[in-house]
């Protein structure tokens, strides 16, 4: 069974930083692009970045771009999502989600529960 | 690109809904739709993937499909119980972007 766990959420000073974790289990690790996904409070979802199976390619949303870093660990089947400079508009539960073979990095199979992280002075 | 969805749907239990999810730029069938649900307070499963797959474990209730003049994805449920009362998010890509629509609230009464 897929299971993915996110850890690393918390309240953070606007300014701050904070590195999200996803640890995996159930499948394969290195063979599956991941992915984040964000949902602000009462909000829809926004994809935020993706990372290819083997790591070596990434996309991030553009209102990201230069302040969050995606990177995942194969050996320890472990994704990561570093968030640097917070806003208030960064307040959000972060979900992991991996994506399928079929169309890595483009669409999602299984979500984890998600990590808030809250942005406030 | 953009995909609009109705921001809610209601129907009764056992009877059919379905959820329209729109493109407003590029063709709907050029790249694949997938659908969430978010149950209240929840986190999410995929019910539709690659437009028309139903991943193990999600019934045969629920079904998607393309239309193209109409520039639409669709999701159906038939059969409604009060279980599928939730959230359902469509999505798509192009060669930039990752979109999901705004989400549309199913209630089942």
């Amino acid at each position: 069974e897929v299971h993915l766990l996110e850890s690393g959420g918390g309240l953070v000073q606007p300014g701050g930083s904070l590195r999200l974790s996803c640890a995996c289990s159930g499948f394969t690790f290195n063979n599956h692009a991941m992915n984040w996904v964000r949902q602000a409070p009462g909000k829809g979802l926004e994809w935020v970045a993706s990372i290819s199976a083997s790591g070596g390619r990434t996309h991030l949303a553009d209102p990201v771009k230069g302040r969050f870093t995606i990177s995942r660990d194969n050996s320890n089947h472990t994704l990561f999502l570093q968030i640097n400079n917070l806003t208030a508009e960064d307040t959000a539960i972060y979900f992991c989600a991996q994506s399928p073979p079929s169309s890595p990095m483009l669409t999602l199979a299984f979500w984890g529960q998600g990590s808030l992280v809250t942005v406030s002075p | 690109f953009m995909l609009t969805q109705p921001h809610s749907v209601s129907e009764s239990p056992g009877m059919t809904v379905t959820i329209s999810c729109t493109r407003s730029s590029g063709s709907i069938d050029s790249n694949y739709v997938q659908w969430y649900q978010q149950r209240p307070g929840t986190s999410l499963i995929t019910v539709i993937y690659e437009d028309h797959q139903r991943p193990s474990g999600v019934p045969d209730r629920f079904s998607g499909s393309i239309d193209s003049p109409s520039n639409s994805a669709s999701l159906t449920i038939s059969g409604l119980r009060t279980e599928d009362e939730a959230d359902y998010y469509c999505q798509s890509y192009d060669g930039t972007s990752r979109v999901f629509g705004g989400g549309t609230r199913l209630t089942v009464l």
